[in-house]
């Protein structure tokens, strides 16, 4: 079943502009995982937070955990428009740390 | 960095027949594998867990007599949709881990487009 929850679902925004988006979650996780999917091909891992982690950078992302409120977000700033694309948090668990994937933010960033 | 190869990226098929689909991890082994189903604009769902030299584990709901999968060996993982029908018309991915348990994300395949008619 699917565990994280992104919002917004979708969002559109002007290059240059930061572009935020929130997964929640509902069990208890060994780390939360964000990715990258451009239309019609497969993930790109963008970055790992652990749980006993709260913020973390790479380049111009910037990702944060909060685990009393099981939330995270994904801050991507000074957007470009080759960002757009959907972005998925998932959450991983269990011996064999298999990954549940969130519905998804699709963010169109406009030149 | 990690790879993951999988082929072929688009397949069309006639309703009735099999389908295999390859994952490979390139510079890395992978005794673990996961295979992944995404409809149009939805998210991924995980379908099964591929391990090397045993059978694999499937989610609730998959079925393991459609949905056949073979980890052969530390590099490869196969998944054959056998019987195909229209409904199983899906992008399906497949993703490994290169690094320690939880330390590191997981490399996906550039996924297979399988369009029955």
């Amino acid at each position: 079943s699917q565990q994280g929850e992104e919002d917004p679902q979708a969002l559109s925004i002007q290059e240059g502009e930061n572009a935020t988006m929130n997964c929640s979650y509902k069990t208890s996780i060994n780390n939360l995982q964000w990715y990258r999917q451009n239309s019609g091909r497969g993930l790109v891992h963008l970055i790992l937070i652990r749980s006993n982690e709260r913020e973390k950078h790479s380049g111009r992302l910037r990702v944060t955990l909060d685990t009393s409120k099981k939330s995270s977000s994904l801050l991507i700033t000074a957007s470009r428009a080759a960002d757009t694309a959907s972005y998925f948090c998932a959450t991983g668990r269990g011996s064999n740390y298999k990954l549940t994937f969130g519905k998804g933010t699709l963010l169109t960033v406009n030149p | 960095g990690a790879v993951v190869s999988q082929h072929p990226s688009r397949v069309i098929c006639k309703s009735g027949t099999s389908v295999k689909i390859e994952c490979r991890s390139l510079d890395f082994q992978a005794t673990t594998m996961f295979w992944y189903r995404q409809f149009p604009k939805q998210s991924l769902m995980l379908m099964a867990t591929s391990n090397e030299g045993s059978k694999a584990t499937y989610e609730q709901g998959v079925e393991k007599d459609k949905f056949l999968i073979n980890h052969a060996s530390l590099t490869l993982s196969t998944l054959t949709v056998t019987s195909a029908h229209p409904e199983d018309s899906s992008f399906y991915i497949c993703s490994a881990r290169a690094g320690a348990q939880g330390n590191y994300g997981y490399t996906f395949g550039s996924g297979t487009r399988l369009t029955v008619v």
